[in-house]
């Protein structure tokens, strides 16, 4: 029962490269989110997905894309990476809201520079 | 739009001493709570929420949140700390939709609780 699994856990990547980060839930949890993390920001929401095939912006999308094409998988691509998008960055999937188990399972993390 | 605010960046206490730390939110629909703990180095893992029902809600390691509609607050509190309760916290609020509810939520800055020996 692996919960909610992020890799890389670190990378560095050099302005204008791309990567996709990896995030996989082996809950069934429809719901989807990737947030990036900066120091006394708490977090900010990038993109969600409320089920396969379903994505939505969230408050900062702009640099990244995001695709929901199974219900474990929530990739996050940045496309032409830039120093503002040096952050960690978590994954998180939930049930539906407001039953009793709502509630996010967050990975581990990823921990992006970007130079 | 919703926002939380929590008051203090970091809160240092002695081990053994209570806490509280505090959280407002500000909403124009019923929301939905949660504490959040983040050791160091590790995803935020969640701690306790209050989604209905008693505004008194605990956790299973002796912090509990009381959900204050009046006040729009939902502060955090422990009556004795541990050095291992060193973390950094975050508030987060969900609105509470019947329809098209996502479930996405808006967080806090964080507060780092530093217990000292």
């Amino acid at each position: 029962n692996a919960g909610v699994t992020q890799t890389p856990k670190f990378r560095i990547l050099k302005i204008g490269q791309s990567m996709t980060l990896q995030c996989t839930q082996d809950m069934n949890h429809n719901y989807m989110y990737w947030y990036r993390q900066d120091p006394g920001m708490g977090l900010k929401l990038i993109y969600y997905s409320v089920g396969a095939g379903i994505t939505d912006k969230g408050e900062v999308p702009n640099g990244y894309n995001v695709s929901r094409s199974t219900t474990e998988d929530f990739p996050l691509r940045l496309e032409l990476a830039a120093p503002s998008q040096t952050s960690v960055y978590f994954c998180a999937s939930s049930y539906f809201p407001g039953q009793r188990t709502h509630g996010y399972t967050f990975g581990s993390g990823t921990r992006l520079t970007v130079v | 739009a919703q926002s939380v605010t929590q008051l203090d960046s970091q809160v240092p206490v002695f081990e053994e001493a209570p806490v509280e730390l505090r959280c407002n939110y500000s909403s124009s629909v019923s929301v939905y709570l949660f504490w959040y703990v983040q050791y160091p180095n590790q995803g935020l893992q969640l701690l306790l929420k209050y989604l209905s029902g008693s505004t008194l809600v605990e956790s299973i390691n002796g912090f509990e949140a009381e959900f204050n509609k009046s006040q729009t607050s939902f502060h955090l509190r422990k009556p004795s700390v541990h050095i291992s309760d060193t973390a950094e916290y975050f508030c987060a609020v969900s609105p509470d939709r019947a329809d098209g509810n996502t479930g996405k939520l808006i967080f806090g800055q964080g507060t780092t609780l530093q217990v000292k020996p």
